[in-house]
């Protein structure tokens, strides 16, 4: 399957300092990216879709201002998590579709765990 | 009522056994559906990818979706530790991407 690889695997910040979380296809080019957001013990809940060239789709809910979207190039994403605090840690993980296309399958990086103390 | 309902289990049975999975969901829309496996801290991987409805069988995988019922499921044979995980189900109405998913079935295999 296509490999998307996402970094760093974990980081631990402070409150009110931002972190940022790149997404790479690998083997692959994305017009299209995920963001995902997972809670222990939970589903992944899209926080939002990323174009590259244009802004990013935000879901209902997700502030735009604290999460910032940058889709720079056809491989590469990034999700900036801004001033962030205690409330916003928890596991993220992007995802792209292989292919163009309704039925292009989607992989996923590996995740960032995120802890803000 | 979530558009996607999925048992969160967990659920423990011995290597050798069928492990059978399933998920409900409500929106009539669905057309793609797929099932992940997902192991602690780790990004889903995918396993199963359907379009509508019927069969489909990969190794010891076998995805079965029935939109009639609005049910899919996902059965193991042969079932391994290495299997041991968190399997989701996802589907959507406007494409493979734009994914709903149920909440995950924790399995454990045990030798």
């Amino acid at each position: 399957g296509a490999v998307v690889s996402q970094h760093p695997s974990w980081v631990i910040c402070k409150s009110g300092t931002s972190v940022k979380i790149e997404c790479r296809s690998l083997d692959f080019q994305a017009t299209t990216m995920f963001w995902y957001r997972q809670f222990p013990k939970q589903s992944l809940m899209l926080m939002a879709t990323s174009n590259e060239g244009s802004k990013a789709t935000y879901e209902q809910g997700v502030e735009k201002d604290k999460f910032l979207i940058n889709h720079a190039s056809l491989t590469l994403s990034t999700l900036t998590v801004t001033s962030a605090h205690p409330e916003d840690s928890s596991f993220y993980i992007c995802s792209a579709p292989a292919s163009e296309g309704p039925d292009g399958k989607l992989f996923f990086g590996s995740g960032t765990q995120l802890s803000v103390l | 009522q979530k558009e996607v309902e999925q048992d969160p289990g967990p659920l423990s049975v011995p290597e050798g056994a069928i492990v059978s999975l399933n998920c409900t969901y409500s929106n009539s829309a669905f057309q793609y559906f797929m099932w992940y496996r997902q192991y602690s801290r780790k990004g889903p991987e995918l396993l199963m990818y359907t379009y509508s409805s019927g069969n489909k069988e990969d190794g010891r995988f076998t995805a079965q979706v029935d939109k009639s019922s609005k049910y899919i499921s996902l059965f193991i044979r042969d079932s391994q530790p290495s299997d041991s995980a968190t399997y989701l189900c996802a589907m959507s109405a406007g494409g493979a991407q734009k994914l709903v998913f149920g909440q995950g079935t924790r399995l454990t295999i045990n030798p």
